[in-house]
């Protein structure tokens, strides 16, 4: 079965300063990846993905991510961060085939200080 | 229009109710799904349509969950008798693509409608 994981709740980092957001992910076959971004009483909104090619994939808003294999992660980073990125953000996977369904993680809330 | 759109935004029902929400996708886009967002979760995939075609009812947790979208635009999800564990924020998403596409093209979500069962 696939299954994301998202192992802190909250990551607090002073602006300016490089975050990360971790996701580690569980799928048969190859998978498809995705962050997303959720501000208060909002849907979410589409940040990045990997499908396949470079381990780096660059996003939305500065944000980029690491595809990696070995440890079936795919960590979301940006090198300095901005108060404006305060916000939840999802790690999500799908496998593709006939219904694209998205897996997501449980979330990661990003608090960035001024 | 621009985005996908979800109404009503709030709804409170009581037990035993049904209540209908409505998603209005992308123009154009060919797959439309529903998830259901439980307070401080992720969002969990309730169904999916290509067109008007329902492939993929799996994640509906009861038959009292129906969803439709007749005409292969705007989609129904329908809850009958409601409960008070129904209580979530529905999502809707759209992409362009269907069945054989890759899942590469991006899901875009509407701001979802908040329903409380009382």
């Amino acid at each position: 079965a696939q299954s994301v994981a998202q192992p802190e709740d909250q990551v607090n980092v002073a602006e300016g300063n490089p975050l990360t957001v971790k996701c580690t992910y569980s799928v048969s076959g190859n998978p498809y990846l995705f962050w997303y971004v959720q501000y208060p009483n909002r849907g979410l909104q589409f940040l990045l993905k990997y499908i396949t090619g470079d381990n780096l994939v660059k996003g939305s808003y500065g944000f980029e991510a690491e595809f990696n294999k070995s440890q079936t992660s795919f960590h979301l980073k940006k090198p300095s961060a901005l108060v404006s990125d305060s916000a939840l953000y999802f790690c999500a996977v799908s496998r593709g085939g006939a219904t694209n369904k998205l897996i997501f993680g449980t979330g990661t809330l990003l608090a960035v200080q001024p | 229009g621009a985005g996908v759109s979800q109404s009503p935004r709030y709804k409170v029902a009581k037990r035993g109710q049904d209540v209908a929400l409505r998603c209005d996708p992308i123009s154009g886009h060919v797959s439309l799904f529903w998830y259901q967002q439980a307070l401080g979760q992720g969002p969990e995939f309730l169904t999916y349509f290509q067109n008007e075609a329902q492939l993929d009812k799996s994640g509906l947790p009861s038959d009292r969950f129906f969803a439709e979208r007749p005409e292969g635009s705007v989609s129904t999800l329908k809850i009958q008798r409601t409960q008070q564990e129904d209580s979530a924020v529905y999502l809707c998403a759209s992409s362009f693509g269907g069945q054989g596409a890759r899942g590469n093209q991006p899901q875009h979500f509407g701001d979802g409608t908040r329903l409380s069962i009382l």
